[in-house]
């Protein structure tokens, strides 16, 4: 499977825009571009994913580069509830469908 | 609305003993799965399901089993449980689709194994 590459952790200012970055070099066509993000003693809770085209949701947008080797999730004004966790997931749509998850980035929000 | 859920939240085992862990879900989902987390690190799969009756392996399958009989429950057994086994474990399902589709995750059960 394509493997990710995102920041151990990132920093942000309560109610500023916070972009996370993902690098997936090695993507193929037909792996969808999945996010999922962890609470603290939660389990992960699904934010976001695309293929192709930028995507927005209430929760975040989704911006994939153009050719597909990097994404941005967009949170567009954090919240200390926002403070997590952030998984980038490339998921192939085979038999199965899991999920396979990296490190993820842990997001800090400051009041 | 339920949703996802596991059974029990919490478990100390002595080393040796056995037991189910119990994930069931109300959402008439195909896919289940079921992952476990060690701390500071990413969910790793274990086994998973891909509708009533069948069962594959993951990544990390070793030390256990799991069973599909109703497509409602996936449940994932411990036959004689090592420390290495302490863990969070998560089940999660998710619907099929001609398009992709978001996976739904219970709250974890933590497990300790002395």
């Amino acid at each position: 499977d394509a493997k990710t590459t995102q920041p151990n952790s990132m920093e942000s200012n309560e109610e500023e825009p916070v972009h996370l970055p993902c690098n997936h070099s090695t993507i193929s066509g037909t792996d969808y571009i999945h996010w999922y993000r962890q609470l603290p003693s939660q389990g992960p809770e699904y934010v976001i994913h695309g293929l192709t085209s930028n995507v927005n949701n209430r929760m975040a947008s989704l911006a994939i580069a153009e050719d597909r080797k990097s994404s941005t999730l967009i949170l567009h004004r954090a919240t200390l509830r926002d403070a997590a966790v952030y998984y980038c997931i490339l998921r192939r749509n085979n038999a199965g469908n899991m999920l396979t998850f990296g490190g993820g980035t842990r997001l800090m929000v400051k009041p | 609305n339920a949703g996802v859920t596991q059974t029990p939240k919490f478990r100390v085992l002595k080393t040796g003993q056995s037991m189910t862990l119990l994930c069931a879900q109300d959402m008439n989902h195909e896919y289940m799965y079921w992952y476990r987390q060690d701390p500071g690190m990413g969910l790793r799969l274990i086994h998973y399901s891909v509708g009533e009756g069948t069962t594959a392996k993951g990544e990390v399958p070793d030390g256990y089993n799991v069973s599909r009989l109703k497509k409602q429950n996936f449940l994932l057994g411990l036959e004689s449980a090592a420390p290495s086994q302490t863990s969070v474990y998560f089940c999660a399902s998710r619907r099929t689709g001609r398009d992709d589709t978001e996976a739904f995750f219970g709250q974890g059960t933590r497990l300790t194994v002395v």
